[in-house]
């Protein structure tokens, strides 16, 4: 089966904060993906990655950043933390069209990291 | 603009009852549309998909969805709820000439009573 591992349950950090969510997957896929869910607005893309070093800006990237070194890793940052990015957050991969997945035909999630900024 | 609507935030139903949950979508051209469970304190799973052909597609868990074009809906539906089906449940959107962005719903929680 394929993993995704976030690496914290729950965070707790102060405002302005540097803050790195970091994400793993051990499948070797192509797609990562950041989002974040609040009740009532489901889930909202941050930014994703198709490739290594590779980034694009999801629906909501303001105060936000990431990286992607490996192919593994995938990782979000919040440069300086603000009360209105407590939320959670969600990591989710996938293979991507190299495999003959289109990219979203199946996104495989972590448990997700809840981050309180106080 | 894509877009996705859960007009319930909650659905109850007892135990060995049939359940709905709703989902309308716009979207231009033909959708490719899923839905996803959440379980307390779990990362969100994949259910089930329609990407073309049959309307009702089957998922996991006895779960499965009818595909409406004519009222752009994607209801999903159990002929009888069990107790564990109780969960955050997410409808999900994407056209077929965008790149990446899954457009998800708000959410519906399902609640089924024994």
């Amino acid at each position: 089966d394929v993993k995704v591992t976030q690496s914290s349950r729950y965070l707790v950090k102060r405002t302005g904060e540097k803050v790195f969510l970091e994400c793993v997957q051990d499948m070797d896929h192509e797609n990562m993906f950041w989002y974040r869910q609040d009740p009532g607005l489901g889930l909202r893309l941050i930014y994703f990655s198709y490739d290594v070093k590779m980034k694009e800006k999801g629906d909501i990237p303001e105060g936000y950043s990431v990286s992607r070194e490996k192919k593994e890793r995938f990782s979000l940052i919040l440069e300086s933390a603000s009360t209105n990015q407590t939320s959670m957050y969600l990591c989710a991969s996938n293979p991507g069209e190299w495999y003959g997945v289109s990219p979203n035909e199946k996104l495989f999630f972590g448990s997700g990291t809840q981050l309180s900024v106080l | 603009a894509q877009s996705v609507a859960q007009p319930e935030d909650q659905v109850n139903v007892a135990e060995g009852n049939p359940l709905t949950v709703k989902c309308t979508y716009s979207v231009s051209g033909n959708p490719y549309l899923f839905w996803y469970v959440q379980y307390p304190n779990r990362g969100l799973q994949f259910l089930l998909k329609y990407i073309t052909g049959d309307n009702l597609v089957k998922g996991s868990y006895g779960f499965e969805a009818e595909f409406n074009k004519s009222q752009t809906s994607f209801h999903l539906k159990k002929p009888s709820a069990l107790v564990s089906d109780s969960a955050l449940y997410f409808c999900a959107v994407r056209g077929r000439d965008s790149s990446y962005k899954l457009i998800f719903g708000s959410g519906t929680r399902l609640l089924v009573r024994p």
